[in-house]
């Protein structure tokens, strides 16, 4: 069975904090994605990225990063020198290859940055 | 880069109704998802819509309840049939994007909220 997990429920910083958001997955497929989501209070869903299961790369894009481990089965983001804007619910979610569409997404992560 | 939009943003139905929900998209795609959203809640992947073809619906998800229609390469709808209280929720469309970065596009949602 292929599933998404993200323990931390809440989390609540202070601005200018780093902080990490853990997702970890199970999956039995050798090829698969993953992929970060931000949705915001307006509700829409925000594509952060997506990475391929023979792309082990760190990726940083500006303040997010991204640290991918395939012996852990773990994907996880940072967020560096936290805003408020940053405040959101964040998913984490896996797609099998044969059927890229379709995300399995974990229970997700309400971030709150307070100034 | 793909820009959806979905009609209607939100309803307020009466139980025992249907409501039909319009995706749109601005350029040609294979495979449209349908997604649902529970309050406080992850994504569900409802269905699969390929055009040309009946959609393949997922675990817990049957026709009768939310038929979809796929007439063209740009559209599909999704309908919420006979609701109940429990069918409250945001609905998604989604759609793979083109290109190097394969993004996984989602619309605004349909937020449903039933009586």
């Amino acid at each position: 069975a292929q599933k998404v997990t993200q323990a931390q429920t809440e989390i609540s910083v202070v601005e200018k904090e780093d902080v990490t958001l853990d997702c970890v997955y199970e999956t039995r497929d050798t090829t698969y994605y993953l992929f970060w989501y931000k949705q915001p209070p307006s509700g829409e869903l925000v594509f952060l990225i997506r990475r391929n299961s023979f792309d082990e790369q760190n990726e940083i894009s500006g303040r997010y990063s991204w640290n991918f481990q395939k012996s852990t089965s773990s994907f996880n983001f940072t967020i560096t020198a936290s805003q408020v804007v940053d405040s959101a619910v964040y998913f984490c979610a896996l797609s099998p290859s044969s059927n890229t569409g379709k995300l399995i997404f974990g229970q997700g992560t309400t971030l709150q940055v307070k100034p | 880069s793909a820009v959806i939009s979905q009609k209607p943003s939100r309803d307020i139905c009466q139980r025992g109704t249907s409501l039909t929900i319009q995706c749109q998209v601005d350029s040609q795609v294979t495979m449209m998802f349908w997604y649902r959203q529970q309050p406080g809640q992850s994504l569900t992947l409802i269905a699969t819509a390929n055009q040309g073809s009946e959609a393949t619906y997922e675990s817990g998800f049957v026709i009768d309840k939310f038929p979809i229609s796929r007439p063209n390469l740009t559209f599909s709808t999704l309908t919420v049939s006979n609701m109940s209280p429990e069918d409250s929720s945001i609905y998604l469309c989604s759609v793979e994007g083109t290109g190097s970065t394969y993004e996984q596009y989602f619309g605004p949602g349909t937020r449903l909220t039933v009586t």
